[in-house]
């Protein structure tokens, strides 16, 4: 029973460099969450969509962030440009209804340079 | 701000000992969940506790709710080495969107 798979685990890149992380919930969940996670702020929602559409994404700290659900089984989170500042683990969770417990993938860690 | 704080922030007992962790929060919720966090490691989720239930229990993990007071606790009993780890408390909004508010949480570690 496959979880919620994230890519890539770590990504490292420099700053101005666009970074795709990308997201597959499991199969039969209708929402879907991404989420930051750092040692100053802790986890904090970014964006969450339900059946595809995209709900509040008052969490997106910049127009440097989008995020896109195309279907049902996938979803991708891209910071263009990137700067240090955006360095962090970026984690999608995905649950079968807003109110349901949400399973969470093991994130990507990911350092601007 | 809808999150809840953890308290306290880190934890240190001996395997066998009993593991108690508080969470406060601010407005009122629907449900309250608890998840854990490994280190490298997304979130697993534990237990979720609804606004009109005051106790819940599951294997080793007993979550009471006082609404009241805004508050929640989460005990293990009979802890392992295998519960060390980051623990969080997440409430939702009794109104509007359902996205979840997580707490800074506590850092558990259990002695072997």
């Amino acid at each position: 029973d496959a979880g919620v798979i994230q890519s890539p685990r770590h990504e490292v890149t420099e700053m101005g460099q666009e970074v795709t992380l990308r997201c597959k919930p499991i199969s039969g969940h209708n929402s879907l969450f991404w989420y930051r996670q750092t040692m100053m702020r802790g986890l904090e929602l970014l964006i969450y969509f339900n059946n595809n559409v995209p709900i509040d994404d008052s969490g997106m700290p910049e127009d440097r962030f989008s995020a896109k659900m195309p279907n049902a089984s996938f979803s991708t989170l891209k910071i263009q440009p990137s700067e240090p500042r955006d360095s962090a683990v970026y984690f999608c969770a995905s649950s079968f209804a807003e109110d349901q417990p949400q399973h969470f993938g093991d994130g990507t860690r990911l350092s601007i340079l | 701000s809808q999150q809840g704080e953890e308290d306290p922030q880190a934890l240190s007992i001996q395997e066998g000992e009993n593991a108690t962790m508080n969470c406060s929060y601010k407005t009122s919720i629907n449900n309250l969940q608890w998840y854990r966090q490994n280190s490298g490691r997304g979130l697993v989720h534990l237990i979720l506790i609804r606004s009109n239930e005051r106790e819940k229990h599951s294997g080793r993990l007993r979550v009471t709710l006082d609404t009241s007071k805004k508050s929640s606790s989460l005990l293990i009993t009979a802890s392992r080495a295998a519960d060390t780890a980051s623990y969080f408390c997440a409430t939702d909004k009794q109104t509007g969107a359902n996205n979840l508010f997580f707490g800074t949480g506590t850092r558990l570690t259990v002695i072997p």
